[in-house]
């Protein structure tokens, strides 16, 4: 069935560094890809999607671009700031069915 | 506007008793799903609501596990009797009507512990 991997965490950096978060995923069909982050005691929130291949999905300075060929969906950001400690999950839309699943999430530590 | 509403935030109980949690989907949203959230894991389906119907409950152990959403509003999720794996985060997310799963909205969950 159709899966998500992302990196493990934490993630821990300092402010204004650079940001990466690698998600790969297997999927038949062609599932849309998201970032979901889940601040400290809130509930999950979309941060960006891309629905197709060559997407790129943008917010809050983020970006991840849909890469068929690699079947990745990687997190990015310049330059990190402490608010964006939180918990990051990559997700796929499954095209039947229009059902989200998740990655296990990565924890993301930003010192200043 | 008021966010999908979840009570309680934390519950501890004892193995083989009964918990409930509920949820207060955003106002109007006609569509309201629950999710259990293992430890380091990400959230998982249980069960999908479209008013009072529930349209996906494939993943729902059926065997102590059961939801209700009698007037298509809040809802209500139960375990009866709880194991100790049954400790995890459970979810509540609601959407609008014919809206696409990903634009839903989560609530920030219960996070029940089995002793």
């Amino acid at each position: 069935g159709d899966s998500v991997t992302q990196m493990e965490g934490p993630v821990t950096l300092s402010e204004e560094a650079f940001l990466t978060i690698n998600c790969t995923y297997t999927a038949t069909g062609y599932p849309s890809l998201f970032w979901y982050v889940q601040y400290p005691g809130e509930g999950l929130q979309l941060l960006l999607k891309a629905t197709k291949a060559d997407d790129k999905g943008s917010n809050k300075g983020f970006e991840a671009t849909y890469r068929k060929e690699t079947t990745s969906f990687h997190l990015e950001k310049g330059s990190v700031q402490v608010s964006d400690s939180a918990v990051y999950f990559c997700a796929l839309s499954d095209q039947n069915t229009d059902k989200l699943i998740f990655g296990t999430g990565t924890r993301l530590q930003v010192f200043p | 506007e008021a966010g999908v509403v979840q009570s309680p935030r934390y519950k501890i109980i004892e193995k083989k008793q009964p918990v409930a949690f509920w949820c207060n989907p955003i106002s109007g949203h006609n569509t309201l799903y629950w999710y259990l959230q293992n430890l380091g894991q990400g959230p998982e389906l249980l069960i999908r609501y479209e008013n009072e119907e529930a349209v996906d409950d494939s993943q729902l152990p059926k065997d102590r596990f059961s939801a209700e959403r009698l007037k298509g509003v809040d809802s209500t999720l139960k375990i009866q009797p709880a194991k100790l794996e049954d400790s995890a985060v459970y979810l509540c997310a609601s959407s609008l009507e014919g809206q696409l799963s990903y634009e839903q909205y989560f609530g920030p969950g219960t996070r029940l512990t089995v002793t």
